[in-house]
């Protein structure tokens, strides 16, 4: 079975800090995705990754950044944290063309 | 613009009513169709690949269906554990981002 594994289910930061996600995979999958989840707006794509060292902006990059230094490890940062980027963070991965598989979600409160 | 739109949004049901989801679409160039199921406080799961208008799919008390303008999940018989959000998504065939629907959020009543 695949494995899709965040580093933390909750986590509470203020505001300013940096933050980071992690997100590692055992399923040698080429494609890794940051998806956030809010009530009303659904999964909203943030920046996805098509293989080690190479990234690329989704539908709301502003305000994050990642890393994938390995291909089984795909970090998100939040530079300054912002109240606003209060969420269900998601992490999923994919062999090309093939469905997308999720870890469980970090629930990430800023104060 | 591409789109995906899932009615209803909510759907409360007794055990063993059966009833179906809706999945429509518009998208230049499709190259899948997913369904997932998610429960509070997890991830989505996934269930079904549909690539071709006709082409049914089957699990359990689950049926995914496809046409060229929309996905039916059909739930026959529905127990109290099918209660979930479930979740469309279409992978489009220039890149392999997915774009989902916001969801059907089940409820079943033992």
């Amino acid at each position: 079975d695949v494995k899709v594994t965040q580093s933390s289910r909750y986590l509470v930061k203020r505001t300013g800090e940096k933050v980071f996600l992690e997100c590692v995979q055992d399923m040698d999958h080429e494609n890794m995705f940051w998806y956030r989840q809010d009530p009303g707006l659904g999964l909203r794509l943030i920046y996805f990754s098509y293989d080690v060292k190479m990234k690329e902006k989704g539908d709301i990059p502003e305000g994050y950044s990642v890393s994938r230094e390995k291909k089984e490890r795909f970090s998100l940062i939040l530079e300054s944290a912002s109240t606003n980027q209060t969420s269900m963070y998601l992490c999923a991965s994919s062999l090309l063309h093939q469905p997308q598989h999720f870890g469980d979600g970090t629930r990430l409160s800023i104060l | 613009e591409d789109q995906v739109t899932q009615s209803p949004e909510a759907l409360r049901l007794q055990e063993g009513e059966s009833s179906s989801l809706n999945c429509s679409y518009t998208v230049s160039g499709l190259r899948g169709l997913f369904w997932y199921r998610q429960d509070p406080g997890k991830g989505p799961e996934f269930l079904f690949t549909l690539y071709s208008a006709g082409e049914e799919k089957e699990k359990e008390r689950l049926k995914a269906t496809l046409t060229k303008k929309e996905s039916f999940l059909h739930i026959t018989a529905p127990k109290p554990e099918d209660s979930a959000t479930y979740l469309c998504a279409v992978q489009l065939n220039r890149d392999d981002k997915i774009i989902f629907g916001k969801g059907t959020r089940l409820h079943i009543l033992p």
